[in-house]
């Protein structure tokens, strides 16, 4: 079974709005933690945002922001303002508290365009 | 400050030849992990170590594939012998933690490194 589902492959959104990317996660640990990175075409894998299954409150790092929901199993991420450089990938990603040393789990990933 | 150092960039070598990758993680972190992004498969995670020691290497995909961690600074992936199916970007990341409870101490990752096998 998947442990990270991103049912969008690719997203269109127009310079200036904001974009919802899907993200569901499957896990029976109580503790574990979400990402989400950037991968723009040059390649890097760039730390966006973090959730904790822990925090009471919604992630927020500058125009991104986290949508937890923890009763559905889904982290999606919310970027505000949208920005032609914000075309991208973008992957969800998983910890779970017993993966001792911090191993990460990646979904498959949503391609991002945002045109002017 | 000097992020996670991967070399070589891209690598083009022929089926069955011995590949070695490099990594230098960010100073200080204390773990260490390989993946492997590809079309068919995604990013995956090859192996990791916490304080040099390999802790998780369930997704090295078969014996041709080795990798080891002699010092907190340095760490090789090793490919003997290479075959095409092997061709991908493989990277290295580091973070600080231990990652215990779910903890958000995130990885930096490198720049990768393409491999192309002919």
């Amino acid at each position: 079974a998947q442990k990270i589902t991103q049912t969008q492959p690719g997203m269109f959104v127009q310079e200036k709005e904001a974009v919802t990317l899907d993200c569901t996660y499957d896990t029976s640990d109580p503790s574990y933690g979400l990402f989400w990175y950037k991968q723009p075409s040059s390649g890097e894998m760039i730390f966006l945002i973090y959730q904790g299954s822990y925090d009471q409150q919604n992630a927020t790092e500058g125009r991104y922001s986290l949508n937890f929901q923890k009763a559905r199993k889904s982290a999606n991420l919310v970027i505000s303002a949208s920005q032609l450089g914000d075309s991208a990938m973008y992957f969800c990603a998983m910890r779970e508290a017993y993966n001792q040393g911090g191993k990460l789990i990646f979904g498959q990933g949503t391609e991002l365009s945002v045109k002017p | 400050d000097a992020g996670v150092i991967q070399s070589p960039r891209h690598e083009v070598t022929e089926m069955g030849q011995e590949v070695t990758l490099r990594c230098k993680p960010i100073s200080g972190h204390n773990s260490l992990f390989w993946y492997r992004q590809t079309m068919m498969r995604g990013l995956e995670l090859l192996i990791y170590f916490n304080n040099n020691v390999p802790i998780d290497d369930s997704g090295m995909p078969e014996d041709r594939f080795s990798a080891k961690m002699p010092n907190a600074s340095f760490s090789t992936l090793k490919i003997q012998p290479s075959e095409p199916r092997d061709s991908a970007v493989y990277f290295c990341a580091s973070s600080s933690g231990t990652g215990a409870a779910g903890g958000g101490d995130e990885q930096f990752f490198g720049p990768g490194t393409r491999l192309t096998v002919l």
